[in-house]
């Protein structure tokens, strides 16, 4: 089935430490994008990559550091410098493009707890 | 102010209701326009994409207002079922970068 993987679902980091999500799709999409949601509160954008090896900062990029080695990857590591990491993290794609009106789909999401 | 505006809600309505919910945008730039559903602690997912022209899908009807810039979601015959928040997207264009609105909760009681 075509869609999109994150892993690991659920991840308790300790202070002090990197943390990485992976993201794997298989749709062919060119755009991928990394969004964190805080409880109660809406989808915030961390990073985004329209094409593999280019990279953009979002919204709140400070903490965060993103690879597009491959089309289908965009893992997300979560580093020490991230002062308050707990959310839920969630990777999407797209095709951006005006025919298809870069429709966004999502994978299931990973929970992020500091422990 | 911020580029997509939501009513957080929650909206609290009976089975069989019809409810609606509005999403401002700041930029008249902006090209595509969705709506999405969130369930408590799962992703968000297409509900439906918004057309200049309005479109139906069963018990939901998305309308665009250009000259107001927003759009509207409107559900009929309410179910328990529809509980959950519903996020508005937009995308601008050239980098279709999508941006969020805060979603409006909706519950539904029997």
């Amino acid at each position: 089935d075509g869609g999109i993987t994150q892993s690991p679902k659920y991840l308790f980091r300790k202070e002090g430490q990197n943390v990485t999500l992976s993201c794997e799709q298989n749709l062919n999409h060119d755009a991928m994008y990394w969004y964190r949601q805080d409880p109660g509160q809406g989808l915030r954008l961390i990073y985004y990559s329209q094409i593999v090896n280019d990279f953009q900062k979002g919204d709140i990029a400070e903490g965060y550091s993103v690879s597009r080695e491959k089309k289908e990857s965009f893992p997300l590591t979560v580093t020490s410098a991230q002062k308050n990491p707990t959310a839920f993290y969630l990777c999407a794609s797209s095709i951006p493009a005006a025919a298809s009106g870069n429709t966004i789909y999502f994978g299931e999401g990973s929970w992020l707890t500091v422990v | 102010r911020k580029e997509v505006e939501q009513d957080p809600g929650p909206f609290n309505v009976p089975e069989g209701a019809t409810v609606a919910f509005n999403c401002t945008y700041s930029n008249s730039a902006s090209q595509s326009f969705f709506w999405y559903r969130q369930d408590c602690r799962k992703e968000p997912k297409l509900l439906m994409s918004v057309y200049s022209s309005g479109n139906e899908d069963g018990r939901f009807t998305a309308q665009l207002n250009r000259a107001s810039q927003y759009i509207s979601l409107l559900i009929r015959d309410s179910k328990l079922s529809d509980s959950a928040t519903y996020l508005c997207v937009v995308s601008s264009g050239g980098s279709y970068i999508p941006t969020f609105g805060r979603g409006t909760s909706l519950i539904v009681h029997p």
